[in-house]
C-alpha cells in the first residue's frame, strides 16, 4: 500500500488533455513540494515535473503541475500516443523522514 | 551529463544477501543524495534509501532493518545491501540522484523539495530456491 494515493488508469483521446491527482497527507504533500515521473515501459522512470510545477529542461510545456494542500494534480495537454506510459507522483516524508511514491496511474491515449 | 552505472548479482536464493552498486559518471558527488528504489514486477516504486557524500543515510522504516548503503568518495560509488532477502525481494532495483532543498522560513524548515532528476538503467534481482 502506497503513502501516496493515485487512482491506477486515466485516459483520453489523442490531442486532448487528462489530469493524474494525487493525495497525500500533511506530513508529505501538505508540507513538501511534490515532484511527477514517466515511466514508459521496459524503462527507467524519468522526471517530468518537480518543486509542484517545474518542468526541467527538455520536457514540453504540454506538462504541468499543481498542488492545494494535502494534494497534487499532474496535466497532460495535447495527448501523443508516446504519452502512453505509467505516471507516478512523489514527495518526502517529513515525518518518515523517507521519499515516498503514488501508487502509479497507466495514462493510456485511446 | 551525468550518467549513472549500475550492477550486481540478478539471481538470489532466499536468505542471501542482495549487493548492487551504482557509480556515478559526469558530475559531482557532493551534494545530492544518492538513492535506490525499486520496482515489484508489474508493481509500482517503491524507495529503499539514500545516502549523501558524508555517508549520512536515510532508510524506509518497512526495510530499515535489512538494509545498509554505503558510499566510496575515491571511487564515486555507492551500494546497497539488503540481508535475507525472500521472494517478495525480487524486482528491478534502481539508483537514483536525488534533491533534497531545505525551504526554510524564520530560521525553521517548513518542508523540503524533493526529487531524483538521474536514474540508472535498473538491475534485475530475482528470489528463487
Amino acid at each position: 500500500q502506497s503513502v501516496l494515493t493515485q487512482p491506477p488508469s486515466v485516459s483520453a483521446a489523442p490531442g486532448q488533455k487528462v489530469t493524474i491527482s494525487c493525495s497525500g497527507s500533511s506530513s508529505n504533500i501538505g508540507n513538501n513540494y511534490v515532484s511527477w515521473y514517466q515511466q514508459l515501459p521496459g524503462t527507467a522512470p524519468k522526471l517530468v515535473i518537480n518543486a509542484n510545477n517545474k518542468r526541467p529542461s527538455g520536457i514540453p510545456d504540454r506538462f504541468s503541475g499543481s498542488k492545494s494542500g494535502t494534494s497534487a494534480t499532474l496535466g497532460i495537454t495535447g495527448l501523443q500516443t508516446g504519452d502512453e506510459a505509467d505516471y507516478y507522483c512523489g514527495t518526502w516524508d517529513s515525518s518518515l523522514s523517507a521519499g515516498v511514491f503514488g501508487g502509479g496511474t497507466k495514462l493510456t491515449v485511446l | 551529463q551525468v550518467q549513472l552505472q549500475q550492477w550486481g548479482a540478478g539471481l538470489l536464493k532466499p536468505s542471501e544477501t542482495l549487493s548492487l552498486t551504482c557509480a556515478v559518471y559526469g558530475g559531482s558527488f557532493s551534494g545530492y543524495y544518492w538513492s535506490w528504489i525499486r520496482q515489484p514486477p508489474g508493481k509500482g516504486l517503491e524507495w529503499i534509501g539514500e545516502i549523501n557524500h558524508s555517508g549520512s543515510t536515510n532508510y524506509n522504516p518497512s526495510l530499515k532493518s535489512r538494509v545498509t548503503i554505503s558510499v566510496d568518495t575515491s571511487k564515486n560509488q555507492f551500494s546497497l545491501k539488503l540481508n535475507s532477502v525472500t521472494a517478495a525481494d525480487t524486482a528491478v532495483y534502481y539508483c537514483a540522484r536525488g534533491n533534497r532543498t531545505a525551504m526554510v522560513r524564520v530560521f525553521i524548515i517548513t518542508g523540503y523539495d524533493y526529487y531524483m532528476d538521474v536514474w540508472g538503467k535498473g538491475t534485475t534481482v530475482t528470489v528463487s530456491s
